[in-house]
């Protein structure tokens, strides 16, 4: 079992909906969490940063965090087409080896 | 230039070639990274340079090679390549390095083709 699971899409939707994306993950000890965002050609680029349970909100982004379920959630409202992009989540421990995680990413599509 | 830069963007190489990617960054971190991506599979981490010491080898074959003569430069040199070895290779930087909240900033990352 990978230590982190992401769905690799491809996911389309037309502009304007609301789009989910998540990771499950199995080690308990990730505290912090994140997901990144990479068009095409492009290195991946910190989107949201989020501690530990709970929500974030940035403009059209909302991260989400349930640690007793081991899933991550990133909400994208009013999606754009300049909104397609491979979405990484990623997540590290607080103690022990506090190296990033990958998930393998979830390429999204936004069709205008 | 600003932000993390890497060159060549695409390398094709034979495998009795040997070649060096070189990464730059430009934002005072002290902490660098190689990174691995192939398709459908997650970021591999392969090295972790912190104030130009390596503080990480994630069991990479030795036909890759690191080195990182000062913190603002890292080096990937690469001799003896096996075909499963084309990816994306991705530099990062990160202003602390080996801390969990060190955001990482990446660079665009250089095709390596091998034949």
């Amino acid at each position: 079992q990978k230590e982190v699971e992401q769905d690799p899409g491809p996911l389309s939707v037309p502009e304007g909906a609301i789009v989910s994306l998540n990771c499950t993950y199995s080690n308990s000890a990730f505290q912090y969490f994140m997901w990144y965002r990479q068009y095409s050609r492009k290195g991946p680029e910190l989107l949201m940063y989020t501690y530990s349970s709970g929500n974030k909100e940035d403009g059209r982004f909302t991260a989400q965090v349930d640690k007793s379920s081991k899933y991550i959630s990133l909400f994208i409202r009013d999606s754009q087409p300049s909104d397609s992009a491979t979405y990484l989540c990623a997540m590290s421990a607080n103690t022990g080896r506090r190296a990033l995680t990958f998930g393998s990413g979830t390429r999204l599509q936004v069709q205008p | 230039e600003t932000g993390v830069t890497q060159t060549p963007r695409h390398l094709v190489m034979g495998m009795t070639n040997k070649k060096s990617l070189k990464c730059e960054q430009h934002l005072g971190h002290n902490a660098m990274y190689w990174y691995k991506q192939s398709a459908k599979k997650p970021l591999e981490l392969m090295f972790v340079y912190n104030f130009k010491e390596q503080t990480e080898n994630n069991s990479v074959p030795s036909r890759f090679s690191p080195e990182c003569p000062n913190s603002s430069h890292l080096f990937l040199h690469l001799h003896t390549l096996q075909p499963e070895d084309s990816a994306l290779y991705l530099c990062a930087s990160s202003p602390r390095g080996g801390t969990s909240t060190d955001t990482q900033y990446f660079g665009p990352g250089t095709r390596l083709t091998v034949l």
